[in-house]
């Protein structure tokens, strides 16, 4: 079956730890994005990657950080510099250029305390 | 101002009831999605209505592209309906392809 996947479901951390939560797909899609979700706020764009070995800031980059080494792999760091990890964040891809229909995970949700 | 508003954000309704959801939008845009968010956080793809009316089952999606809105409606709603649906729009000359911009979405629950 293809899809994209995300592990774990539910990761909790002490505040001061990095922590890196994974996303992968076999769809074979060129573009990965990432998203966080909190309660009465839509989606917002964390980082976003349209290639291999290319990835670029979303609207909320800053406490982040991504690579983007493997087609199929889009993790996400989120570090200590983050003030407010706690959150739903959900990975998407979509086929490539000119495709806007975004696939998405079961997203992972994180708490930090 | 926010540059896509739904209403209502909740939305509670007994079974069998006709739903509308809708949404504004204040730019120009290339696309937009109608999504569904269930309650373990799973999003799916319902609809990308270009123009016009779009029908899938109980559901369908209008799109009137110069008043900048949108609606989803649900017919002879059923519990199993109860989720978060969410508009995205893609904007029209964007640089970055694929980088949609999401309403908060509204909380439909269905009564039995």
């Amino acid at each position: 079956d293809g899809g994209i996947t995300q592990s774990p479901k539910y990761l909790f951390r002490k505040e001061g730890q990095n922590v890196t939560l994974s996303c992968e797909q076999n769809l074979n899609h060129d573009a990965m994005y990432w998203y966080r979700q909190d309660p009465g706020q839509g989606l917002r764009l964390i980082y976003y990657s349209q290639i291999v070995n290319d990835f670029q800031k979303g609207d909320i980059a800053e406490g982040y950080s991504v690579s983007r080494e493997k087609k199929e792999s889009f993790p996400l760091t989120v570090t200590s510099a983050q003030k407010n990890p706690t959150a739903f964040y959900l990975c998407a891809s979509s086929i490539g250029p000119g495709s806007y229909e975004q696939y998405f995970g079961p997203g992972t949700r994180l708490t930090v305390t | 101002k926010n540059e896509v508003e739904q209403s209502p954000q909740n939305l509670t309704a007994q079974e069998g009831e006709f739903i509308t959801i809708n949404c504004s939008y204040s730019v120009g845009i290339s696309a937009l999605h109608w999504l569904q968010q269930h309650p373990g956080g799973g999003i799916f793809s319902l609809f990308m209505p270009s123009s016009g009316k779009k029908k899938h089952g109980r559901l369908i999606a209008t799109i009137n592209i110069q008043e900048k809105h949108s609606s989803l409606h649900i017919t002879a709603s059923h519990p199993r309906d109860s989720a978060v649906y969410i508009c995205a729009f893609l904007n029209a000359g964007g640089t970055s392809y694929g980088k949609l911009t999401f309403g908060q979405g509204t909380i439909l629950t269905v009564h039995p």
